[in-house]
């Protein structure tokens, strides 16, 4: 079965600075897809950026980009420049994509972001 | 990106009566939607698939008479938490998954119940 670990509960980061979230994940499958979610106080769940395992570049959107290392099971999230905005609750999940109906997300307990002015 | 809208957001109900909270896919046709329960500062907890026409599958542990899922249009799935008691206080999210092959899951805003 998979698994999605975080091990940061907690971070915080001056505004400006650059963040780096921690997320390693356990598969024997070979094609998968990473997200990461952000839930911002309003508990409004948004997409942050998606990796498909089969693609070797690093997914980017804006600020954000992800270090993928597939052998090391490994997908961290880079916030640069981060803004008071950026305030929010940070989930890392799995997904089989060829599981029919069935593509559900595996979480991790998720990381805190506090963006400090 | 898609909108899942869901409804209502906030609802205070009294113990023993049933709730029905609605989940829409605005632009997009959603073969596959999701129901889930999160606690305070806690991850999503997934309680049931809902597939479009059929039954929907219930996670272990999730009462399936308890929580009654209808996914009866493309763009439409409901959760009714019937006779409602207060440790059923939650908030409840659902999410919906296009029918294109896009492998995202769009969520919706959330409902917050409160069981007096």
């Amino acid at each position: 079965a998979q698994t999605v670990t975080q091990s940061q509960p907690e971070m915080s980061v001056q505004e400006a600075e650059t963040v780096t979230l921690s997320c390693t994940y356990d598969t024997s499958e070979s094609n998968y897809y990473l997200f990461w979610y952000k839930q911002p106080p309003s508990r409004q769940m948004i997409l942050v950026i998606r990796q498909e395992a089969y693609k070797q570049q690093n997914a980017t959107e804006n600020r954000f980009s992800v270090n993928f290392q597939k052998a090391a099971k490994s997908f961290s999230l880079k916030i640069s420049d981060s803004q008071l905005g950026d305030t929010a609750m940070y989930f890392c999940a799995f997904m089989k994509p060829n599981a029919g109906n069935n593509r559900k997300l595996i979480w991790g307990l998720g990381t805190s972001l506090a963006v400090n002015p | 990106g898609a909108v899942v809208s869901q409804h209502p957001s906030w609802v205070i109900c009294k113990s023993g009566t049933s709730v029905k909270i609605e989940c829409r896919s605005l632009d997009f046709q959603a073969t596959t939607m999701f129901w889930y329960r999160q606690f305070p500062k806690q991850s999503l907890m997934l309680m049931a698939t809902s597939n479009e026409g059929s039954k929907a599958t219930y996670e272990q542990g999730v009462e399936k008479d308890k929580f009654l899922i209808n996914h009866a249009s493309l763009t439409l799935s409901t959760l009714t938490v019937t006779s409602a008691h207060p440790e059923d206080s939650s908030f409840y999210i659902c999410s919906a998954i296009p029918g294109t092959g896009e492998n995202i899951q769009y969520f919706g805003a959330g409902t917050r119940l409160s069981v007096l």
